[in-house]
């Protein structure tokens, strides 16, 4: 499987502020994503970040709120803007590997834990 | 709607017990996966059963998906305290395609010493 990694691992934030999320896969993909879990709930998706295009936000997500940058094919950020306390989640990014492959296998990185004041 | 459920929601066995989860979904699926977190951490993917296919091993895991029933279960056979976690069963809808997964709200098992 891939191996990725994300930074920071966890940071902890005041309200009105931004951080960005790094990913990083050893191995060219094409499709990321990125994934929200809040405190004791299930992943919801985000957005899908294909390189070379905008990113797909799913509904209730909006580029304003989580810009999503995806330069090449081994590297994405995530974006959280004028964070608040209802922000506070563990942010994952997981990649389909192998790449372009039609079962859809997904792998996870480690996540961020994100903790808004 | 949330695409997948599991139950039971939470489960504490002694370790060497097995340790049975279920996850039922609503729409037709290319395959499904299945997922352990430990406390707070990342995703560490167990298994991919695809539709057609009705079980799947791995080590003391067995997988088995009724698509006439849209069911799957997870087993772990003889338990340890090691796999305390908790276990999320996620869907990739047949819909030409698509790549998203649907995740269900997960099992936290409790493996006691």
């Amino acid at each position: 499987s891939a191996v990725i990694s994300q930074k920071p691992s966890r940071d902890i934030c005041q309200r009105g502020t931004s951080l960005t999320i790094q990913c990083q896969v050893d191995s060219q993909v094409t499709m990321m994503f990125w994934y929200r879990q809040q405190p004791g709930q299930s992943l919801t998706l985000i957005a899908t970040a294909n390189q070379g295009s905008e990113a797909t936000y799913e509904s209730g997500f909006v580029i304003d709120k989580f810009p999503i940058s995806r330069p090449n094919l081994t590297f994405s950020t995530l974006t959280v803007s004028n964070m608040s306390p209802e922000d506070s989640s563990i942010y994952l990014c997981s990649v389909e590997w192998p790449s372009g492959s039609s079962y859809n296998e997904q792998f996870f990185g480690p996540g961020t834990r994100l903790t808004v004041l | 709607s949330q695409q997948g459920e599991e139950d039971p929601q939470a489960l504490s066995i002694q370790e060497g017990e097995n340790a049975t989860m279920n996850c039922s979904y609503k729409t037709s699926i290319n395959n499904l996966q299945w997922y352990r977190q430990n406390s707070g951490r990342g995703l560490v993917h167990l298994i991919l059963i695809r539709s057609n296919e009705r079980e799947k091993h791995s080590g003391r895991l067995r997988v088995t998906l009724d698509t006439s029933k849209k069911s799957s279960s997870l087993l772990i056979t003889a338990s340890r305290a090691a796999d305390t976690a908790s276990y999320f069963c996620a869907t990739d809808r047949d819909q030409g395609g698509s790549e998203k997964l649907v995740f269900g709200k997960g099992t936290k098992l409790t493996v006691n010493p």
